[in-house]
């Protein structure tokens, strides 16, 4: 159980150009789905918390206009990545926590290479 | 400001030479603390709540443990197959979301 989807698993794409990433829960409803960035060698930082139905709140210094996320159902949040460049690539990680349980423990999907050239 | 920190930064462990992990913290009110597993590549994989001092939890070869200001996750006999990075991650009361504040993380390498 607790099993959280992304797709795509990576994508290169021309500087200038958007990306859209999905996250799905695939066996639970989710109250809440956050979205993280990895660099490598370096721990996950906080993009954005997002809850359905409502705008997502984003963290500070996270540019809301250029990330932008939608929580469109219970089970699926986006983020698109709007006119990309080279220094937005990084390993982009979604996780979710489970609306029925209430439980704070958070499940992440799988994450998603970005590589803008 | 909710701080976490992780050490030693990287581990190298013999199989079946024990050691532990720690992962201290300062937050403004625990809901709780969570470590997780993360392998090259991948997402965050859960391994364990913990919510109040004194409270420990096990799994197979993992026991994690919590005190008022850190966390010590003890791997038993290990194998090659429990090399990977190692999160916690605190979440404050203060927080209705649930937001998480990671630590940098331990990187464990069992050797056979």
């Amino acid at each position: 159980g607790a099993v959280v989807s992304q797709h795509p698993s990576w994508v290169i794409c021309k500087s200038g150009t958007s990306v859209k990433i999905e996250c799905r829960s695939l066996d639970f409803q989710a109250t809440t789905m956050f979205w993280y960035r990895q660099f490598p060698k370096q721990s996950l930082m906080l993009m954005a918390t997002s809850n359905e139905g409502s705008k997502a709140t984003y963290e500070q210094g996270v540019e809301k206009d250029k990330f932008l996320i939608n929580h469109a159902s219970l089970t699926l949040s986006t983020l698109t990545v709007t006119s990309a460049h080279p220094e937005d690539s990084s390993f982009y990680i979604c996780s979710a926590r489970d609306r029925l349980t209430g439980a704070f423990e958070q499940y992440f999907g799988p994450g998603t290479r970005l590589t803008v050239t | 400001e909710d701080q976490v920190t992780q050490s030693p930064e990287a581990l190298r462990l013999q199989e079946g030479e024990s050691s532990s992990l720690n992962c201290s913290y300062t937050v403004s009110g625990l809901r709780g603390l969570f470590w997780y597993r993360q392998d090259p590549g991948k997402g965050p994989e859960f391994l364990f709540t913990l919510y109040s001092a004194g409270e420990e939890k096990e799994k197979e070869r993992l026991k994690a443990t919590l005190t008022k200001k850190e966390s010590f996750l003890h791997i038993t006999a290990p194998k090659p197959e429990d090399s990977a990075t190692y999160l916690c991650a605190v979440q404050a009361i203060s927080d209705s979301w649930g937001k998480f504040q990671f630590g940098a993380g331990t990187q464990v390498v069992v050797t056979p």
